[in-house]
């Protein structure tokens, strides 16, 4: 069936530096996106969302781009901080559906010092 | 901002006993409630929908009777693990939505060990 995937498992970059984490989608009828990170032993957290009207989005540290041409995904995190590291999983709900998600794979992002 | 309480954080049981984890949204009326699994190093697997008065829907491969779902009212579903066997031992996490919005709350998470 269709899914979320990503392109990277894991990810290491230096404190301070930024990080990209990557999803591919290939629902087309999908018209929202979450991106969340999940900490050991916990709950995801949402870190920012886009739909599908928008190409990108911004938070604080965080961007969120949306290439609908490809199906892709990205997250951007600038400025990485040793807090930052955790498991990253981009979700996409479908529109029409019963507005469940459907989560990708996932990236473990770690903070080297 | 929407908080939802999940409770056990972290259950043990004997196999064949049943376990029931409840979700409950503290400042806001969850329409539809989702129930997870999420196994180590995988992402989460959504096992069921529900709305509130309404009998939950089940993704192909869980068992309804296995994994029985309450979703009585606004605030409150809860998963009962009937039954529980070692394979069942996972993480679930309950996420609640509101009414009308594109928002996604999610529990804190229930580590189940089943020995």
């Amino acid at each position: 069936g269709e899914s979320v995937g990503l392109h990277l498992p894991t990810l290491s970059v230096q404190e301070g530096d930024n990080s990209i984490i990557n999803c591919a989608y290939s629902n087309s009828a999908s018209d929202y996106f979450i991106w969340y990170k999940q900490e050991s032993g916990k709950g995801p957290q949402f870190i920012i969302d886009i739909r599908s009207n928008m190409d990108k989005r911004q938070g604080q540290r965080v961007t969120v781009l949306l290439n609908k041409t490809v199906k892709h995904l990205s997250l951007q995190i600038a400025a990485t901080q040793p807090g930052d590291s955790a498991v990253y999983f981009c979700a996409e709900n479908i529109a029409g559906s019963a507005r469940q998600l459907t989560f990708g794979s996932g990236t473990q992002l770690t903070v080297l010092p | 901002g929407a908080v939802v309480s999940q409770h056990p954080s972290w259950v043990i049981c004997k196999s064949g006993t049943s376990v029931k984890i409840e979700c409950r949204s503290l400042d806001f009326q969850a329409t539809t409630m989702f129930w997870y699994r999420q196994f180590p190093k995988q992402s989460l697997m959504l096992m069921a929908t529900s709305n509130e008065g309404s009998k939950a829907t089940y993704e192909q491969g869980v068992e309804k009777d296995k994994f029985l779902i309450n979703h009585a009212s606004l605030t409150l579903s809860t998963l009962t693990v009937t039954s529980a066997h070692p394979e069942d031992s996972s993480f679930y996490i309950c996420s609640a939505k509101g009414q009308g919005d594109y928002g996604y709350t999610f529990g804190s998470g229930t580590r189940l060990t089943v020995v």
